[in-house]
């Protein structure tokens, strides 16, 4: 298996701009997981998804963030409009049946985005 | 206010050398705490402690957890340059119905030749 694919793997964007990442998780997971790294907060969990179903968005920071997973081989994860803050680097996660202590969460390269 | 913090932020040493990485932690509800090796990518999955007093351990590498005390050490022995990433230490816990993954902020720990 390839393993998580993200792209793109980075992106330069200029404030005000829509931003679009993407996921192709593990096949066979059926937890995938976005992420949102800084230097100044560190790794947050943003969402996860059960089955392509949104569990838990409490990690989204605002409205400006929205993620979909159309199917299970597919997931978005949008910003609209971008701002400078946004700027980090966005890991996409997938593991096997579930976010339990015993389900090792297999990481994508991450996509480094920048927001002038 | 941060449920996971991770000490010391950086650290150096020498090769050979044996460091202790800290995690302290206060959450409800806990269910894990995991350590996380992250080079200059992606994070890369080291160990999962639910148990305290249990030692995991993986070649130079070890790990415990004290759930009474609320923390846990990664032990790295002999250390080599390659040991040389940011280390992250995460806590799962529920939230409600939900599941809740906290990082701590890292420890960069940096091997010289």
């Amino acid at each position: 298996d390839a393993g998580v694919i993200q792209s793109p793997r980075h992106e330069v964007t200029e404030m005000g701009q829509e931003v679009t990442l993407r996921c192709k998780p593990i096949s066979g997971h059926d937890y995938l997981f976005w992420y949102r790294q800084t230097m100044m907060r560190g790794l947050e969990l943003l969402i996860y998804f059960n089955n392509n179903v949104p569990i838990d968005d409490s990690g989204m920071p605002e409205d400006r963030f929205s993620a979909k997973m159309p199917n299970a081989s597919f997931s978005t994860l949008k910003i609209q409009p971008s701002e400078p803050r946004d700027s980090a680097v966005y890991f996409c996660a997938s593991s096997w049946t579930g976010p339990r202590a015993d389900n090792e969460q297999f990481f994508g390269p991450g996509t480094r985005l920048t927001v002038l | 206010e941060d449920k996971v913090v991770q000490s010391p932020l950086s650290l150096v040493v020498h090769e050979g050398d044996t460091v202790t990485l800290n995690c302290s932690y206060e959450v409800t509800n806990f269910r894990s705490l995991l350590w996380y090796k992250q080079e200059k990518k992606a994070p890369t999955f080291l160990f999962m402690l639910t148990s305290s007093g249990i030692e995991k351990k993986s070649g130079r590498l070890s790990s415990i957890l004290d759930k009474k005390e609320l923390f846990s050490i990664l032990n790295i022995t002999a250390t080599q340059t390659g040991d040389s990433a940011v280390y992250l230490c995460a806590v799962e816990y529920s939230g409600g119905s939900n599941y809740k993954l906290t990082f701590g902020k890292g420890t960069l720990l940096t091997v010289n030749p």
